[in-house]
């Protein structure tokens, strides 16, 4: 599975757009990003997932660059709830179930 | 829908205790995970089982380290002896195999562990 590159921490004031980058350089072409959070005291939490289409759920929406080296996932309204650590995860249809493979991730900070 | 329900939520014991961590996965899902938080190494994955059977146990730290899964619905994490640096917090995790890259793993909220 190809690495992932995160900012270590971002600030969001509350009610704004909170627009988190990934860098995914090495990515090949039938690989998915992957996007879960983990809010302080609880587990990691899936929230959305693609492949080179821009992709929007209840959550959030993912934008993939047309070369798929990059992807921002996008929460439109961010409230104080999402203050959480986001982890970008690149990996392969191939790899199913396997175990999820977490890096450092980056610290949403919330700001009222 | 219940989720995956780990117990206890807190332990506190004293070196050299046997600590036993539990685990329910959410029904109908065939793998489950045991990943370990520390500050130090992240989250990183200690071992999982497809259809109750250990498939990679290569994230088990040392023997001290046990899991079993003797049905679907049940897995237990067993430390023994235990060590201050097993301190962390221990989160199972499931899914479902069925078109299994669009299928999310669905953590619990973890067993946080401190051994004295």
């Amino acid at each position: 599975d190809a690495k992932t590159t995160q900012p270590p921490s971002m600030d969001c004031a509350e009610g704004r757009a909170a627009n988190l980058p990934c860098n995914h350089s090495t990515i090949s072409g039938n690989e998915y990003v992957y996007w879960y959070r983990q809010i302080h005291s609880q587990g990691p939490q899936y929230i959305i997932h693609g492949l080179k289409n821009n992709e929007t759920n209840e959550m959030a929406s993912l934008i993939i660059t047309e070369d798929r080296k990059s992807s921002t996932l996008i929460l439109p309204h961010a409230t104080l709830r999402d203050t959480a650590v986001y982890y970008c995860i690149v990996r392969s249809p191939h790899s199913g179930n396997t175990p999820l493979v977490f890096g450092k991730g980056t610290r949403l900070s919330v700001i009222a | 829908d219940a989720g995956v329900i780990q117990s206890p939520r807190h332990e506190v014991t004293e070196m050299g205790q046997e600590v036993t961590l539990r685990c329910k996965p959410i029904s109908g899902h065939d793998y489950l995970f045991w990943y370990r938080q520390t500050m130090m190494r992240g989250l990183e994955l200690l071992i999982y089982f497809n259809n109750n059977v250990p498939i990679d146990d290569s994230g088990m730290p040392e023997d001290r380290f046990s899991a079993k899964m003797p049905n679907a619905s049940f897995s237990t994490l067993k430390i023994q002896p235990s060590e201050p640096r097993d301190s962390a917090v221990y989160f199972c995790a499931s899914s479902l195999s069925f078109d299994s890259y669009n299928q999310p793993q669905h953590f619990g909220d973890g067993t946080r562990l401190s051994i004295l």
